[in-house]
């Protein structure tokens, strides 16, 4: 168990809809990262944030929000959904002064 | 741009041998380090092993150990003694330093699926 926690495990759902995923984080753990992983594209980082701020984006859609909470927990909002955004979508967390990040088991989105 | 490359989609390997995953990278930067991360079918991400890139001593952890060759910019992973849990999908990762410029994301290759036969 890596101590990040993501919900729901599994999510179906209908194009154009939206919705929202959840992280909590390591105990500790300032920072929170999100990635998708798809056959197609593999593992695509999303975005970053510590303590509260975006640190880094990458290759996140415009339909797509994320924020971090004062307890740090995260969430990330997917809206307008398409076919493709079906994927597994991973959460991570680290001490921003370490080098590892530890994932959470992921939540598989399908869109139909 | 950093770029993680593994070559090997698919490999087999006899249960108590040593397999070698090949993994090679492209980074400007002088500080990155490096991740192996393993998952399993049910698809949780493991994290397995680091090297830092200033490190001069090949990291280990258990039955893995990453055979880091910096002027060859490779990052092979090994694993001794196979086991039947063994069978994944084993991924290279690297991390650009200091993380603070740029974010501490890692860059993931496509991966190598590992199959231990009985």
């Amino acid at each position: 168990d890596s101590g990040v926690t993501q919900t729901p495990k599994h999510l179906i759902t209908a194009t154009g809809q939206r919705v929202t995923l959840r992280c909590s984080p390591r105990s500790g753990d300032l920072s929170v990262y999100w990635y998708q992983q798809s056959l197609d594209q593999g593992l695509q980082f999303l975005i970053q944030y510590y303590n509260g701020e975006e640190r880094a984006k990458g290759n996140i859609l415009e339909r797509f929000s994320a924020q971090q909470f004062p307890d740090l927990h995260s969430e990330l909002n997917l809206s307008s959904l398409e076919l493709g955004d079906s994927a597994l979508y991973f959460c991570a967390s680290s001490v921003d002064a370490e080098e590892k990040l530890f994932f959470g088991s992921g939540t598989q989105l399908s869109v139909l | 741009a950093q770029k993680i490359t593994q070559t090997q989609p698919g490999m087999f390997v006899q249960e108590k041998e040593a397999v070698t995953l090949d993994c090679t990278y492209d980074t400007s930067d002088q500080s990155y380090g490096l991740f192996w991360y393993k998952q399993p079918s049910s698809g949780e991400m493991i994290f397995l092993i680091y090297q830092g890139s200033y490190d001069e001593q090949n990291a280990t952890e258990g039955r893995y150990s990453l055979n880091f060759q910096k002027a060859r910019k490779s990052a092979n992973l090994v694993i001794s003694a196979s086991q039947l849990g063994d069978s994944a999908m084993y991924f290279c990762a690297m991390r650009e330093l200091p993380f603070y410029n740029q974010g501490g994301k890692l860059i993931f290759g496509q991966g190598t699926e590992l199959s231990v036969k009985p």
